[in-house]
C-alpha cells in the first residue's frame, strides 16, 4: 500500500500571500489530520477531517482552513501568510480517528516565509 | 488550555543501557496515550501507545506505562541501540470546548552512545 503523500514537498512564498497544501491519504483510510511543526513550539495539532466534515480543530486562528474531498485527499489553506507561519507542515491519515488506530504521517511540506 | 509537559528535553545513554522518558497531562478526561519517534529529517512513526483502561504495555524492548491517578506516563527503552536515536514525543488527547486535540509533549532527544 502506499504511504501518506504531500505536496508539494517544499514552498517558498513571501509574506501576504496565501498558500495550499496537499495530503493524499492511505487508501481506505478516512480520516486526516494537519500539525504545524516547528523548532520553537514543536509539533500542534491543527485539525482533523473525517468524512469531508472538519471534526477536530486546534487553536490556531481562522487563516488556517482546510478541507476534504470525497476521495479523503485533503487540503490546508494558510491566507494571508506571516513570517511566523514558516514550518514543516505535517499530515497524517488513519482508518477512523487519531484516538481510534495508528496514524500514519506523511513526508510534510517545508514552508518558508520571506 | 490542556497540555502536556515532556521531561526530559535531552537525554544521552551508553548503548545497552536504559533509558526513560517522562510526560505529564492535565485534562483527566485523557484517555489515549501514545508516544512518536522522529528521526532526523524524517516523519514521525507511532512506536507505541497506551489507553487509560490500562496501566502498562510492552512491545519488545519498548514499555509504556501510565499512571492515571497521578496523570503521567513514561516511555522505557531496554538495550538501547544506536538506531534509537531520535526524537520521542508523548502525546495525548485533550478537549478544547467540544472538540478533542492531539496535544504533544516538547520531544526528548535521545542520544545513544555506542
Amino acid at each position: 500500500k502506499a504511504g501518506v503523500t504531500q505536496t508539494p514537498r517544499y514552498l517558498i512564498k513571501t509574506r501576504g500571500q496565501q498558500v495550499t497544501l496537499s495530503c493524499s491519504p492511505i487508501s481506505g483510510h478516512r480520516s486526516v489530520s494537519w500539525y504545524q511543526q516547528t523548532p520553537g513550539q514543536g509539533l500542534q495539532f491543527l485539525f482533523e477531517y473525517f468524512s469531508e466534515t472538519q471534526r477536530n480543530k486546534g487553536n490556531f486562528p481562522g487563516r488556517f482552513s482546510g478541507r476534504q474531498f470525497s476521495n479523503s485527499r485533503s487540503e490546508m489553506n494558510v491566507s494571508t501568510l506571516e513570517l511566523g507561519d514558516s514550518a514543516l507542515y505535517l499530515c497524517a491519515s488513519s482508518l477512523t480517528g487519531f484516538g481510534a488506530d495508528t496514524q500514519y504521517f506523511g513526508p510534510g511540506t517545508r514552508l518558508t516565509v520571506l | 488550555g490542556e497540555n502536556v509537559e515532556q521531561h526530559p528535553s535531552t537525554l544521552s545513554v551508553q548503548e545497552g543501557d536504559s533509558a526513560v522518558i517522562k510526560c505529564t497531562y492535565s485534562d483527566s478526561a485523557s484517555n489515549y496515550f501514545p508516544w512518536y519517534k522522529q528521526e532526523l529529517g524524517k516523519r514521525p512513526q507511532l512506536i507505541i501507545d497506551i489507553r487509560s483502561n490500562v496501566g502498562e504495555k510492552k512491545d519488545q524492548r519498548i514499555a509504556v506505562t501510565l499512571n492515571k491517578t497521578a496523570k503521567h506516563f513514561s516511555l522505557h527503552i531496554t538495550e538501547t541501540q544506536p538506531e534509537d536515536s531520535a526524537v520521542y514525543f508523548c502525546a495525548a488527547i485533550t478537549r478544547g470546548g467540544s472538540a478533542r486535540q492531539l496535544t504533544f509533549g516538547s520531544g526528548t532527544q535521545l542520544t545513544v552512545l555506542p
